[in-house]
């Protein structure tokens, strides 16, 4: 079946250096790809998302890689700061319907 | 902004009952789903709806029913429920209009089954 996951269940950065966290998908079809921030007692937030045709797509502070080739993506954070603490995912869409297959999740903690 | 309003936060219910969850969005979006996320797996989908009075199967849809009888409410049913339930729950929508739209989540309720 699909699959999708993070190779870092955690992630423990500076304030103010760069995080990068990573994700694999085994469905070479999928063609569409988010990232998403759930802090505690919240529900996952929308953070960026980016297409097949795309290799590169960057938001304010964040920046999302595409590599089709080795199915892998990853999101950049540029200046971690304390706020940006959270459970980061990833999520594939597979191409039979509106439906993602969602990563674990990798938790980012920022340090002082 | 996109609402997704979840009824309850946390819920605490005995083995055997009939749970109710519900969910509400704002976007007039098709498509409705409820998740499950538990530490360690990432969320799994129980049911989705694309329609008013449509439902589909997700992953784990056993033990679970849905009801969508309005277009901005999406019901999850645990018909009785057990201890193996207790989990986040997750409600989610997205809109069709156009291709490889992100689903936007509610912020969960958190059940416990005793």
């Amino acid at each position: 079946g699909e699959s999708v996951g993070l190779h870092l269940p955690t992630l423990s950065v500076q304030e103010g250096d760069n995080s990068i966290i990573n994700c694999a998908y085994s469905n070479s079809a999928s063609d569409y790809f988010i990232w998403y921030k759930q802090e505690s007692g919240k529900g996952p937030q929308f953070i960026i998302d980016i297409r097949s045709n795309m290799d590169k797509r960057q938001g304010q502070r964040v920046t999302v890689l595409l590599n089709k080739t080795v199915k892998h993506l990853s999101l950049q954070i540029a200046a971690t700061q304390p706020g940006d603490s959270a459970v980061y995912f990833c999520a594939a869409l597979y191409n039979y319907g509106q439906n993602f297959v969602f990563g674990p999740g990798t938790r980012l903690s920022v340090l002082p | 902004d996109v609402k997704v309003t979840q009824s309850s936060r946390y819920l605490v219910k005995r083995t055997g009952e009939k749970v109710f969850l519900e969910c509400v969005q704002d976007m007039d979006h098709e498509n409705m789903f409820w998740y499950r996320q538990d530490p360690g797996l990432g969320l799994r989908l129980i049911y989705f709806s694309y329609d008013v009075k449509m439902k589909e199967k997700g992953d784990i849809p056993e033990g679970y029913s849905v009801s969508r009888e309005k277009k901005e409410r999406f019901s999850l049913i645990l018909e009785s429920a057990s201890t193996n339930q207790t989990s986040m729950y997750l409600c989610a929508s997205s809109s069709i209009r156009t291709v490889n739209q992100p689903q936007h989540f509610g912020d969960g309720t958190r059940l416990s089954i005793l």
